[in-house]
């Protein structure tokens, strides 16, 4: 069965640019969660997707800001790119809600 | 609010030594999971253990052990006889469960480094 996949695995941008990153869940998982990694903060809760509505959203900016598909996939948008935005962007899902998150490889965005 | 705190921000041991890695959590909430992962340099976040609220029994799976201590709000790891293979950044992380689940919340991380 395949995991969590993320794409691209790696995306590099210019200040101001946006950026969109994917994530498809295993497969018969609803829900869908973004978390930031930047360095030295560990990780961060962004948004939070479950039968393609927002259930939750962590303490970012309206820049930040993603959906959710039918087939459960999800994208994440981030626009007017800062140097500080610059992190690995992680991919979870789970089943409803069985408190087992399962991660992708997470799609490395670095900000120039 | 919900918080979870790896006071060990890094730990170096040789192989073969056993290693623990402290959580320490706050919730209000009266149920409530635990989870730890592992996270390798490749990136990717590996699942170790969940543990609901309800259930302090510690855990042993292989050379992995969970001391769950509500009294204290903790719930360390240990590694027992280390490898080279457990060098990982690992996590402890709470979500709280009264009214809805909530999205995990982690704590900052322990680097530990096994030397051979």
């Amino acid at each position: 069965e395949a995991g969590v996949t993320q794409s691209p695995t790696h995306l590099i941008k210019t200040r101001g640019q946006q950026a969109t990153l994917r994530c498809s869940p295993i497969s018969g998982h609803t829900s869908v969660y973004w978390y930031q990694q930047a360095l030295g903060l560990g990780l961060q809760f962004l948004l939070w997707y479950d039968e393609g509505e927002e259930r939750n959203r962590g303490n970012f900016p309206p820049r930040f800001s993603g959906r959710q598909f039918p087939n459960y996939s999800s994208e994440l948008n981030v626009n007017a790119l800062e140097l500080e935005d610059s992190a690995l962007y992680l991919c979870a899902s789970s089943p409803l809600w069985t408190g087992e998150a399962f991660f992708g490889q997470g799609t490395r965005l670095t900000v120039v | 609010a919900q918080k979870v705190t790896q006071a060990q921000t890094e730990i170096s041991v040789v192989e073969k030594e056993d290693v623990t890695l402290d959580c320490v959590y706050e919730t209000r909430d009266t149920t409530y999971y635990l989870f730890w992962y592992k996270q390798p340099p490749s990136g990717e976040l590996v699942f170790l253990i969940r543990r609901n609220s309800f259930d302090e029994q510690n855990e042993i799976s292989g050379r992995y052990s969970w001391n769950f201590q509500k009294s204290t709000s903790s719930f360390n790891f240990t590694i027992t006889a280390s490898q080279v293979v457990d060098s990982a950044v690992y996590f402890c992380a709470l979500s709280e469960a009264n009214s809805g689940n909530t999205p995990l919340v982690f704590g900052k991380g322990t680097r530990l480094s096994v030397i051979a």
